[in-house]
């Protein structure tokens, strides 16, 4: 069964840091671009960062760049987000998310077809 | 990176159609084919509906379907069903691998 899991999430104080997981099985992890994506409460979703299959390409959303970066191990079949200097407003629910399986070994997204549970992060004082 | 503009709730009665509308621009929408939708009940993580032309998961009923003119894409649920009641957000490509959301719609069965 494809399926990805998130883990990481929690309640952090402003300024502070923490690191998210995203679990892969099922697939051929290496093969695929990655994605998180995040939905604070009540709101709508927001695309968060990618990567591409060996780590060398990476993109953000403008208003996490320089505080977020996204990383991968092949070898552990693993997502990760390294969220520093966190503020209120970054607190949401984080997906990590997956293209189509045509998407195999290319340079390609097109859409987010696979989706974790999602993890909670609370950004509090 | 702005959203893409989605009305905040449609609303029918089972057996109608609806339309979802999901506006962007030329930086986006109306520049690449590359729109899809996903559906989101409370609580639960989004799932992936369906892809300009039609793509869908075999489980994902042919009820729904879209399309597209200019910067607007349109989703369209036929046969509304009372477990089409949910959250809907369109996606779109906009360059450099950056994706942008829409605001998402509240979609009733009445």
């Amino acid at each position: 069964e494809v399926q990805l899991v998130e883990s990481g999430g929690g309640l952090v104080q402003p300024g502070g840091s923490l690191r998210l997981s995203c679990a892969a099985s099922g697939f051929t992890f290496s093969s695929y671009w990655m994605n998180w994506v995040r939905q604070a409460p009540g709101k709508g979703l927001e695309w968060v960062a990618n990567i591409n299959q060996d780590g060398s390409r990476k993109y953000y959303v403008d208003s996490v760049k320089g505080r977020f970066t996204i990383s991968r191990d092949n070898a552990k079949d693993s997502l990760y987000l390294q969220m520093n200097s966190l503020r209120a407003e970054d607190t949401a629910v984080y997906y990590c998310a997956r293209p189509p399986a045509y998407c195999s070994g290319a340079n390609c997204i097109d859409s987010f077809d696979i989706w974790g549970q999602g993890t909670l992060v609370t950004v509090s004082s | 990176q702005s959203a893409l503009t989605q009305p905040a709730s449609v609303s029918g009665s089972p057996g109608q159609s609806i339309t979802i509308s999901c506006t962007g621009s030329s930086s986006d929408v109306g520049t690449y084919n590359l729109v899809s939708w996903y559906q989101q009940h409370p609580g639960k993580a989004p799932k992936f509906m369906i892809y300009e032309g039609s793509r869908r998961p075999s489980a994902v009923s042919d009820r729904f379907s879209v399309s597209k003119s200019g910067n607007t894409a349109s989703l369209t649920i036929s046969g509304l069903q009372a477990e089409d009641e949910a959250d809907y957000y369109c996606c779109s490509y906009a360059g450099n691998a950056i994706y942008v959301f829409g605001t998402g719609t509240k979609v009733t069965v009445l």
